[in-house]
């Protein structure tokens, strides 16, 4: 089965600061790999996805992951953080042939204004 | 997000009794799923459903069933609730079985007292 690991739990943040999430995943085989965010209160979005093509993907809200996957990687990064930002982040990966998900344990992100 | 709502959003419940949470889908989706999400744990498959009628239990299944009468309904039970199933349950839906983006519903904030 996959395993997904999020370090890292908890981020703290200033705005405009830099943002970059890990994710490694253990399956050696051909993956699906996305990113979910958790705004407070709401559900789970789709924040981006990889399935083949270019390994650097460019998601909504500024937001783009790389996927590496001589190192099982899929990292998430913005390059500048707002307060609006303030969410949980969920790496999630997928085997090639099925789509039940497997996810990492998240990302708890408090951007400070 | 694929018209997928969840009912209740809210319940609380005494430990013994049974519960029938209940998933609905607007987009004629093949593919359905449950999770549930508990803090440090992320989220976690309970079952899925890929065609009316056709279920299949997740990692953490024990304790939970499942029906699927029609494409666009998926319910999940609790045939004895225990204070361990306290959580927040997420339903999810898919078109695609492979390569294909989950779309979530609100979620169900269960309390088993």
């Amino acid at each position: 089965a996959q395993s997904v690991s999020q370090h890292n739990h908890h981020v703290i943040l200033s705005e405009a600061a830099s943002l970059e999430l890990g994710c490694n995943y253990s399956y050696g085989g051909t993956v699906n790999l996305f990113w979910y965010v958790q705004y407070p209160g709401q559900h789970l979005q789709l924040l981006l996805k990889y399935f083949s093509g270019d390994p650097l993907v460019k998601g909504i809200k500024g937001f783009e992951a790389e996927f590496i996957k001589s190192k099982f990687s899929f990292n998430l990064r913005k390059p500048s953080v707002q307060w609006s930002d303030t969410a949980e982040y969920f790496c999630a990966v997928s085997s090639y042939g099925n789509n039940r998900l497997a996810f990492g344990k998240g990302n708890q992100v408090v951007v400070i204004p | 997000d694929a018209g997928i709502t969840q009912s209740p959003r809210h319940k609380v419940t005494e430990t013994g009794t049974p519960v029938t949470l209940r998933c609905h889908q607007t987009e004629n989706h093949r593919y359905m799923y449950w999770y549930r999400q508990d803090p440090g744990h992320g989220l976690r498959l309970i079952h899925y459903s890929y065609g009316v009628k056709d279920t299949d239990k997740g990692e953490v299944s024990d304790g939970y069933s499942v029906s699927r009468s029609k494409t666009e309904d998926f319910l999940l039970t609790l045939e004895s609730a225990t204070s361990s199933q306290t959580s927040v349950y997420f339903c999810a839906a898919t078109e695609a079985e492979e390569s294909d983006t989950q779309y979530f519903g609100p979620g169900t904030r269960l309390t088993v007292l």
